[in-house]
């Protein structure tokens, strides 16, 4: 079982819709989850970190976690095309050294 | 006012032969790490430093040999390149805190031929 997972897509949404990208992961010791956006050929920029349960927003994106269903999420309102790019979700776990990585989910906005 | 700085940008090369690949970052963090992200784009950590300490080393073959001369340098070396070791390896740091998410280096693309 992968420690961080993801649905690889690729998720094609609308523009001006919601976008939702999902991620579940397995050491329920983790502590602290992020939300990478990577553009091809760049590398990844953080978007979001989420500590505690529940929502947080920031600005058209807002993160959701469940750690008793050790689930994380990401909401992107108002989808642009600039949205396109792959989106990693990421845990710090019990060993607070490491983060690890989902495999990513490919986002394509159509306009 | 790059806050991780890595160099080259790309690193073409022939099998058998010996690169390294160094990192600097200014933001004044303990810990300083290498991932690796292969063609399907699934970032695997290689190494991490805290502090120029060694305190993760995943499973990685003993010719990736990292080096790390003070808290804000990070360097690669990688001896007998291979075929399988052309990816994206990508330099990142943090606080060593649970809290503290990742910044990374733009990356330098690996290509042995």
């Amino acid at each position: 079982q992968k420690e961080v997972e993801q649905n690889s897509g690729p998720l094609s949404v609308p523009e001006g819709a919601i976008a939702s990208l999902n991620c579940t992961y397995s050491d329920r010791g983790s502590q602290s989850f992020f939300w990478y956006r990577q553009y091809s050929g760049k590398s990844p920029e953080l978007i979001m970190s989420i500590y505690s349960n529940g929502d947080k927003e920031d600005g058209r994106f807002t993160a959701q976690l469940n750690k008793a269903s050790q689930y994380v999420s990401l909401l992107i309102r108002d989808s642009q095309p600039s949205d396109s790019a792959t989106y990693l979700c990421a845990s710090r776990g019990s060993s607070a050294s490491k983060i690890i990585f989902g495999s990513g989910t490919r986002l394509s906005i159509r306009p | 006012d790059t806050a991780v700085s890595q160099t080259p940008k790309y690193l073409v090369t022939q099998m058998g032969n010996d690169k390294s690949i160094k990192c600097e970052q200014n933001l004044g963090h303990d810990t300083m790490y290498w991932y690796k992200q292969d063609s399907k784009k699934f970032l695997k950590i290689m190494f991490s430093y805290n502090n120029k300490e060694l305190i993760i080393n995943e499973t990685v073959p003993n010719r990736f040999s990292p080096k790390s001369p003070d808290k804000a340098h990070l360097n690669l070396h990688i001896n007998s390149l291979e075929l399988g070791d052309s990816a994206v390896y990508f330099c990142a740091s943090s606080q060593g805190t649970y809290n503290s998410p990742l910044h990374f280096g733009n990356g330098t693309r690996l290509t042995v031929t």
